[in-house]
């Protein structure tokens, strides 16, 4: 089956500063990957997501980057703010509906 | 919509008793997940349902672990008898099949089992 790591599993940057997060996945089939934000208390949210046709996609602050090459792809969040500070996971999904989530990235951004 | 709806928000049961964790999907969408999260193992998927219908249910630990759909509206994940291992935050998601496959989370049960 799917295997996918997330690194770093904690990351603190000052406010403003850039944060990149990465993952690599096992299944070269894998043509779906989205990056959800956990809040304390909450589920994960979906914040960005990237097909395997596309090599980068963004959104305001937030992009995603793919290569299928290497089986990796990678989430930038630029200017960031203490509101980003929370638990950010990636997944891949290969054929099936089922995701295969990281072990997730506890961001902090320090004011 | 209101969202993945889950109950309770907060379960607190005494090892060996049954729990039984309540889920009502975002209307129209036809894809329910259940998820595990623990600090140890992460977000791990229990069993997803189609149309109400079980489609995987590899990741459920064990027998003590049972899961149903018995309307597009409604699911339960059932633990008989508990441990204190089962201890952690359940969440319940829901997609739409067609497209755009987004799954949507609730807030999870958080269970603990002493």
């Amino acid at each position: 089956g799917e295997n996918v790591e997330q690194h770093p599993s904690t990351l603190s940057v000052q406010e403003g500063d850039s944060a990149v997060i990465k993952c690599t996945y096992s299944d070269s089939a894998s043509n779906y990957f989205p990056w959800y934000k956990q809040e304390l208390g909450k589920g994960p949210q979906l914040i960005i997501d990237i097909r395997s046709n596309v090599g980068e996609k963004k959104d305001q602050r937030i992009a995603v980057t793919l290569n299928k090459t290497a089986k990796h792809f990678s989430l930038h969040i630029t200017e960031t703010q203490p509101e980003d500070s929370a638990v950010y996971f990636c997944a891949a999904r290969a054929g099936s509906y089922q995701l295969t989530f990281g072990k997730g990235t506890k961001l902090s951004v320090i004011p | 919509d209101a969202g993945v709806i889950q109950s309770p928000r907060h379960e607190v049961t005494e090892m060996g008793q049954e729990v039984t964790l309540r889920c009502k999907p975002i209307s129209g969408h036809d894809y329910l997940f259940w998820y595990r999260q623990t600090m140890m193992r992460g977000l791990e998927l229990l069993i997803y349902f189609n149309n109400n219908v079980p489609i995987d249910d590899s990741g459920m630990p064990e027998d003590r672990f049972s899961a149903k759909m018995p309307n597009a509206s409604f699911s339960t994940l059932k633990i008989q008898p508990s441990e204190p291992r089962d201890s952690a935050v359940y969440f319940c998601a829901s997609s739409f099949g067609q497209g755009p496959y987004e799954q949507y989370f609730g807030p999870g049960t958080r269970l603990t089992v002493t």
